[in-house]
């Protein structure tokens, strides 16, 4: 995990309500991205950001937002739009060699 | 295209077996490939990975195998511990594209 954060690291949600999720780093990378899993799959790409200012939508971007304003923070909004956002939700940086490293993950159930 | 198939879903060895994990693509463009070991509920981290010039890599008790005509690719585990009790998963992505595109992960137990 080292020096990636995510935070909460469980998250409930009442339906309608928009939450937003924290990913900081301290490993000076340019790309961030956030990936969702869920039981029985394999990860998939919600949004990727690979300088400040900048990012685009992944594979399952429908119902999520985010923004980086800093180098160091990539946060993830799940909106209400998201009509099943129950899942492990993973934050990864890369350096630029392909090699990605991931935070320790935030589990957000819906209530 | 940018699928990424994995089997087994599940594997079950002895101490000291050799489980391998199967992963195969579609996109030719593919030229890198990572495998991923997860603890639960933790994140992956990256335990070995290849490129399509090499048709092996062997990182202590893990070893890819890749075989670029057939578009697969497989991961042993030599000599495996009850400590390698993990899910497994392969990825793949090609330079420009730099996101992963992840296999759909195989629950590995090994018995004491």
């Amino acid at each position: 995990d080292g020096g990636i954060t995510q935070s909460p690291k469980y998250l409930f949600r009442k339906e309608g309500q928009n939450v937003t999720l924290s990913c900081e780093q301290n490993l000076n990378h340019d790309a961030m991205y956030w990936y969702r899993q869920d039981p029985g799959q394999g990860l998939r790409l919600i949004y990727y950001s690979q300088i400040v200012n900048d990012f685009q939508k992944g594979d399952i971007a429908e119902g999520y937002s985010v923004s980086r304003e800093k180098k160091e923070s990539f946060p993830l909004t799940v909106t209400s739009a998201q009509k099943n956002p129950t899942a492990f939700y993973l934050c990864a940086t890369d350096g630029g060699v392909n090699e990605q490293f991931f935070g320790p993950g935030t589990r957000l159930t819906v209530l | 295209q940018q699928q990424v198939k994995q089997s087994p879903q599940s594997l079950i060895v002895q101490k000291g077996g050799i489980p391998i994990i199967n992963c195969a693509y579609e996109n030719t463009a593919f030229d890198y490939f990572p495998w991923y070991q997860q603890f639960p509920g933790k994140g992956p981290a990256l335990l070995i990975a290849i490129r399509p010039d090499v048709s092996e890599k062997k990182e202590g008790r893990f070893t890819i195998s890749f075989n670029k005509s057939a578009k697969q690719f497989s991961l042993h585990i030599m000599d495996s511990q009850p400590g390698d009790s993990a899910t497994y998963f392969c990825a793949a992505t090609y330079t420009g594209r730099r996101a992963l595109t992840f296999g759909s992960g195989t629950r590995l137990q090994v018995q004491p």
